[in-house]
């Protein structure tokens, strides 16, 4: 296993095209997290997912934004009818349970929207 | 509302000067507090943790709860130290949403 890997690395789409991002987690994590970054931010919380739930989503996150992992491995992120706003970087990271964790990250997504 | 403020968006200091960076956090509860580490065309990676007390790559950070504060230390800078450093939290009640700061570009120079 050579960590948590994300596909495609780069993604350059027109506004109001729909795009779709894949993170495959570190085989044994059953949590997920997914995070956008902007330049000069932080990494900004968008969803978790523990196996195949999703427990939490940010109030950040618009109806646009939609996040699947249907069999508690691989997972998908979503973003529909895309605007210039959306343009960031996509960091997906898995840990596994325990009372302390540490979040393993993915290389990210790099969406421009044109 | 839950908040991480890391007041220096870059640092830059010589080799061999101590280091510190700082980290201030707003949180109701009782969180716990990491640094995270990016190098050059690398992947963020945690670099520790205010629970386990360790010391990582000469680096160390201690939670002051009264100043609300993680500032991450350590004595003599090395050049290879030169990165992005991220202060984040999580609730200490399962630790689910993480909340980075904006981040530090320490520089060190020779």
């Amino acid at each position: 296993d050579t960590g948590v890997s994300q596909n495609p690395r780069h993604k350059i789409t027109k506004r109001g095209q729909n795009v779709t991002f894949r993170c495959d987690p570190i085989s044994e994590h059953n949590r997920l997290y997914w995070y956008r970054q902007t330049l000069g931010q932080g990494p900004e919380f968008l969803t978790y997912f523990q196996n195949e739930a999703q427990l939490e989503k940010s109030r950040l996150l618009s109806d646009r934004f939609s996040a699947e992992r249907p069999k508690g491995s691989f997972s998908t992120l979503e973003i529909q009818r895309t605007e210039q706003g959306d343009s960031a970087m996509y960091l997906c990271a898995s840990s596994s349970s325990g009372v302390s964790y540490e979040q393993y990250f993915g290389p990210g997504t790099r969406l421009t929207v044109t | 509302a839950q908040r991480v403020t890391q007041p220096e968006k870059l640092l830059s200091v010589f080799k061999g000067a101590p280091v510190e960076l700082k980290c201030n956090y707003s949180y109701s509860g009782s969180p716990e507090l990491f640094w995270y580490v990016q190098y050059s065309r690398q992947r963020l990676q945690l670099l520790l943790r205010h629970i386990s007390r360790e010391s990582i790559k000469g680096f160390t950070a201690d939670l002051n709860k009264g100043e609300t504060s993680f500032h991450l230390k350590k004595p003599f800078a090395q050049e290879e130290d030169s990165a992005m450093y991220y202060c984040a939290l999580s609730p200490n009640t399962g630790g689910f949403k993480t909340i980075f700061g904006a981040g530090t570009r320490l520089f060190v120079k020779a």
